[in-house]
């Protein structure tokens, strides 16, 4: 079974160029999430969506940083205009949807490591 | 709020040793507790997950973790290193609601020969 794909595996831009990275989650899972990890620490989550909605985006810094999951599958994580502090390996991961009383497995891709010059 | 902390930042360890990576939470529900491995360039691999039960959890490529309720912790234990076990080690806690990973700041293995 595919895992979870993220492309690209690499960016290199500079600042105040717009960035994407796309993601597509492992098949049948309905929620997705978006996390940030900068070096030498775990990772944090920016968004996390099911389905196409996205449920908990509070911690997305939304004057540069923009996400979409238009058909529920797929999903695209935009900055606009980048900066130096948003040098960072960017993860994607997906899961089955939880409910209350479950809990469920969170899936990690290999990520796209951005580097802003 | 959760909190999970990884007292270790580095960890050096000759193959063929025993290795043991604390992880210490904070969380006032019942926990739901992940280690994770990280190796250079890649993504995270789930190793091992506690969710309840047995407090001994087994996972993949040798390792295990208990859970001490009393002690708030989630250590993760292998009895015999292998050099492909260098990488980044990460303990997680789950928030039951909006099912929120959060991470410590991981453990960074180096294994020598």
């Amino acid at each position: 079974e595919a895992g979870v794909v993220q492309s690209p595996r690499y960016k290199i831009i500079e600042k105040k160029q717009p960035v994407a990275f796309w993601c597509n989650p492992i098949s049948g899972h309905n929620t997705l999430y978006w996390y940030r990890q900068n070096l030498g620490q775990g990772p944090e989550l920016l968004i996390r969506y099911e389905n196409e909605e996205a449920v908990d985006d509070s911690q997305l810094p939304k004057d540069r940083f923009s996400a979409e999951r238009l058909k529920g599958v797929d999903s695209t994580l935009k900055i606009q205009p980048a900066e130096l502090g948003d040098s960072a390996v960017y993860l994607c991961a997906s899961s089955l949807a939880p409910s209350r009383d479950t809990q469920e497995t969170q899936y990690f891709g290999p990520g796209t490591r951005l580097l802003v010059l | 709020a959760q909190s999970v902390t990884q007292p270790d930042i580095h960890i050096t360890v000759s193959e063929g040793a025993s290795l043991e990576l604390r992880c210490n939470y904070s969380y006032g529900a019942t926990p739901y507790l992940f280690w994770y491995v990280q190796s250079p360039g890649q993504g995270l691999q789930l190793l091992l997950k506690y969710f309840s039960g047995d407090t001994l959890v087994q996972g993949i490529k040798g390792f295990e973790a208990e859970f001490k309720r009393s002690q708030s912790s989630f250590n993760l234990r292998k009895p015999s290193v292998h050099w492909s076990d260098a990488a980044e080690y990460f303990c997680a806690v789950l928030k039951a609601a909006g099912n929120k990973l959060t991470f410590g700041g991981g453990t960074r293995v180096l294994v020598k020969p």
